[in-house]
């Protein structure tokens, strides 16, 4: 059975930093590109960042760009997102999800609970 | 960016009904269109990807149609656990987006 679980979640202050993580297991983690995607209170989703299966490429939203950094251990079977700057804009569940295997149209097939950044 | 716009933005439907969900793009996406569904507290799930391709699992009432710039979501026939939101979500360019979100609530 695929699983994502997301940690590192929490209360942090405006301009504070956090790190996120997401453990998978029940597939080959190195086969799969992975993606961290938010939703704000009452709002929508968002995706936030992208790396491929081979580390080679990473994009980024707008909004995030210069201040998180996605980064994959393979050898751990997890995903992290570094994230600095923090403002009252990034409280949001966030949501780590995987690409669909070999697929061309990038969907996100599997995804964990999601964890809560709360920036206050 | 590509912009991508739903109707309705929210519905009221009874079990059994048959509803559709229009997705319109600012821009051609061609067939990069996913469809998610998403219940308060749970985690998203894929339904349909490449506009009309049924994610394994998905019961076959759910189906996707369109391309290039409109898209569709059907529900065949409503059942009590589809109440809930559904997104449609363009991965052909850069930055990957998502619709604002269609609520189906139970009349």
């Amino acid at each position: 059975e695929v699983q994502l679980v997301e940690s590192g979640g929490g209360l942090v202050q405006p301009g504070g930093s956090l790190r996120l993580s997401c453990a998978a297991s029940g597939f080959i983690f190195n086969n799969h590109g992975m993606t961290w995607v938010r939703q704000a209170p009452g709002k929508g989703l968002e995706w936030v960042s992208y790396i491929s299966s081979s580390d080679s490429t990473i994009y980024y939203a707008d909004s995030v760009r210069g201040r998180f950094t996605i980064s994959r251990d393979d050898a751990k079977k997890s995903l992290f997102l570094q994230m600095n700057s923090l403002r009252a804009e990034d409280t949001a569940v966030y949501y780590c999800a995987r690409l669909r295997y070999s697929s061309s149209w990038r969907p996100f097939d599997s995804w964990g609970q999601g964890i809560l950044v709360t920036v206050s | 960016d590509i912009q991508l716009t739903q109707s309705p933005s929210s519905l009221s439907a009874s079990v059994g009904d048959r509803v559709t969900i229009i997705c319109r793009a600012s821009q051609n996406t061609i067939t990069y269109l996913n469809w998610y569904q998403k219940k308060p507290g749970k985690a998203p799930e894929l339904l349909i990807f490449g506009a009309s391709n049924l994610q394994s699992g998905v019961p076959s009432r759910f189906s996707g149609g369109g391309s290039g710039t409109e898209f569709t979501l059907t529900i065949s026939s409503l059942h009590p656990e589809d109440f809930a939101t559904y997104y449609c979500q363009q991965t052909y360019l850069l930055p990957w987006t998502f619709g604002q979100g269609t609520k189906v609530e139970i009349k």
